[in-house]
């Protein structure tokens, strides 16, 4: 079965210090991964995507996820968190022929001063 | 903003109630979904319309009824609901829904906050 596992419910990050949020997924057929930002009150907002070639993708918020094959794994990383970083990130996964792309639980990501 | 977006922002109502959720994307996309989102749960997606066409009904309860009359406008019309269907709704668009892989980027309104009573 086609899935996607974010096994962490909360990161929490001083400020300054690099950050990681994890996702591995499980899918048939080449994926597509999908990263996502949900902020207080707000709807998702895409933060980055890799589809094909450089496994190390920048996105937004200088944001970067690096694809890694062999782990089945997407995870997200910024060198240097901010408090402003601090919400709620969903991994999301795509894959041949597939209609729909399929979302992780979701990490809540916590940024102290 | 992301070019979609949604009416009410926060909805309460009664069982016995009818309602509308409105979305509207400035996108110029032809795909527009409609995303349940609960406290602890996943995301899940309910329903999926290309070229104002339904191609994806994820099991839903036919108390939830949705509408798109064009590709810029998506209605999901609640009826007789229960408490449980309490949740965050989103709508979200993408662009090309013809391509045969999931690789378009989705793009998500604000959300409607739906309190059943």
């Amino acid at each position: 079965a086609q899935s996607v596992a974010q096994p962490e419910d909360q990161v929490n990050v001083a400020e300054g210090n690099p950050l990681t949020v994890k996702c591995t997924y499980s899918v048939s057929g080449n994926p597509y991964l999908f990263w996502y930002v949900q902020y207080p009150n707000r709807g998702l907002q895409f933060l980055l995507k890799y589809i094909t070639g450089d496994n190390l993708v920048k996105g937004s918020y200088g944001f970067e996820a690096e694809f890694n094959k062999s782990q089945t794994s997407f995870h997200l990383k910024k060198p240097s968190a901010l408090v402003s970083d601090s919400a709620l990130y969903f991994c999301a996964v795509g894959y041949s022929s597939a209609s729909k792309i399929i979302f992780g639980s979701g990490t809540r990501l916590s940024i102290r001063p | 903003e992301t070019g979609v977006t949604q009416t009410p922002r926060h909805l309460v109502m009664g069982m016995t109630n009818k309602k509308s959720l409105k979305c509207e994307q400035h996108l110029g996309h032809n795909a527009m979904y409609w995303y349940k989102q609960s406290a602890k749960k996943p995301l899940e997606l309910m329903f999926v319309y290309n070229f104002k066409e339904q191609t994806e009904n994820n099991s839903v309860p036919s108390r939830f009824s949705p509408e798109c009359p064009n590709s810029s406008h998506l209605f999901l019309h609640l009826h007789t609901l229960q408490p449980e269907d309490s949740a965050l709704y989103l709508c979200a668009s993408s662009q090309d829904p013809r391509a045969r892989e999931t690789t378009d980027t989705q793009y998500f309104g604000p959300g409607t906050r739906l309190t059943v009573l």
